[in-house]
């Protein structure tokens, strides 16, 4: 399969824990990263290397993997964290990217 | 600090051509790919493909070929996409982004095709 998919949608209690998946075959052979958008606004890295956070992104953001899904976790999700969530990762060449189709996270 | 800057919005009639730049700097330019990604409105991402910076070899994905263009001046460390016969449906926010893994995005370019 050469797509990745994500749920469209999932909510979250505030201060609780959510998982937004990411599933598809490439993720077998590559690693997913994630990317946070919010409105308005170019997407940021949240997650790199399956389970790798840039400078600057919460500890609360956490990534896992097992066979061909993919997992960002959010511990104790908080009010600025609502936003559309992306996994990305190459395709079977890979020389190619792909994307899901993101994820909209809502806090409640 | 690793920055890449978009020239702004650009309003086109159909069947005209827009020639989007990103002009990267606080790193060195040829370290690293350079991508091309779409967001219609209201829609996700798409990868449109990506230029390699040191040989300026572009790799197009699937429903991205021949009016789609990637093209480098690394005298200014910029990257260009031109697209050209443009749609209605070629309405969208173009990205461009740092690395065969991205890390760092560009701020948005809009185009807007309308009569």
């Amino acid at each position: 399969s050469s797509e990745l998919t994500q749920d469209p949608a999932v909510s979250v209690a505030l201060g609780q824990t959510v998982s937004i998946t990411c599933q598809g075959d490439s993720l077998r052979s590559y690693y997913a990263t994630w990317y946070q958008q919010k409105p308005g606004q170019a997407p940021v890295l949240v997650i790199y290397d399956e389970n790798n956070r840039p400078s600057g992104i919460p500890d609360r953001f956490s990534g896992s993997s097992s066979g061909d899904t993919a997992s960002l976790t959010i511990t104790g999700a908080q009010a600025e964290d609502e936003a559309n969530y992306y996994c990305n990762s190459r395709d079977s060449s890979g020389n190619h990217l792909l994307f899901g189709g993101g994820t909209k996270l809502t806090v409640l | 600090q690793v920055q890449l800057v978009q020239s702004g919005s650009e309003l086109k009639k159909p069947g005209a051509s827009v020639k989007v730049s990103c002009k990267a700097s606080g790193y060195i330019f040829t370290s690293y790919a350079i991508n091309w990604l779409r967001q219609a409105p209201g829609q996700g991402l798409e990868w449109m493909g990506w230029i390699n910076t040191n040989t300026g070899n572009p790799t197009y994905a699937q429903g991205f070929t021949g009016r789609f263009v990637f093209s480098l001046d690394s005298s200014v460390s910029t990257a260009y996409l031109q697209i050209s016969s443009l749609k209605a449906e070629d309405t969208a926010v173009f990205y461009c982004a740092r690395g065969r893994s991205i890390d760092y995005w560009g701020q948005g370019t809009l185009v807007s095709v309308s009569s």
